[in-house]
């Protein structure tokens, strides 16, 4: 099975701030990762798929990118409706091992 | 509007059964593979389950294996996990989640179920 890494678990940042989150696989995985964010007592909600495409009305402040085994999401600046956990997902090999990311919890400093 | 909504959760005993059911509405449901993701309070995302359009096929993680049945019935727009000999690391939130083909990712999830299981 593909593990995914993320990095740092748990992150400290102001509004304005540029932030970012890596997730790394145990292995290749072409395209297919997609982004999430949740915020507490809520289900999550896609924000990238396909490593760097945007879902239709995330703001532009969010990105992806990478290839490979890494990819990082970046927030190029924090707001406040920001500070969530992020989960990455590899959706390489259908439908076995779509497994998660452990999750980032961006805090505020 | 696109919405998935669940229901079923509860509080139930180990070794217990429950039937989780998730119904789709604003899209065809016959469309869409689904799936099931848990998260255990305080813990990250796991996902459990999954089915395709026509039921036919089905996957299911080692830790639910053999425990949980994943089924759905187009007809009524409604998909479902039936939980079976539940442990206690089997107490989560359960959302169900729509696949969109075109992007491969889980672009809709319903608002999750908790289960507790506690004697």
């Amino acid at each position: 099975d593909i593990q995914l890494t993320q990095s740092p678990p748990f992150l400290s940042a102001s509004v304005g701030d540029r932030v970012t989150i890596t997730c790394r696989a145990s292995r290749v995985i072409s395209k297919y990762l997609a982004w999430y964010q949740q915020k507490p007592g809520r289900a999550p909600y896609l924000l990238i798929y396909a490593v760097s495409t945007l879902r239709s009305g995330v703001p532009s402040r969010f990105s992806g990118s990478g290839s490979g085994t890494e990819f990082t999401l970046t927030i190029s600046s924090l707001q406040p409706e920001d500070f969530a956990t992020y989960y990455c997902q590899q959706l390489h090999s259908y439908p076995e091992t779509w497994t998660f990311g452990p999750g980032t919890k961006v805090e505020t400093k | 509007e696109v919405q998935l909504v669940e229901s079923g959760g509860g509080l139930v005993q180990p070794g217990g059964s429950l039937r989780l059911s998730c119904v789709a509405s604003g899209f065809t449901f016959s469309d869409y593979s689904m799936n099931w993701v848990r998260q255990a309070p305080g813990r990250g995302l796991e996902y459990i389950s999954a089915i395709s359009t026509n039921g036919v096929s089905t996957y299911y993680a080692n830790s639910v294996k053999g425990r949980f049945t994943i089924s759905r019935d187009n007809s009524k727009n409604t998909l479902y996990l039936q939980l079976g000999s539940l442990r206690a690391e089997d107490m989560a939130v359960y959302y169900c989640a729509r696949v969109s083909g075109g992007t491969l990712s889980f672009d809709i999830w319903g608002q999750g179920t908790m289960v507790t299981v506690s004697s």
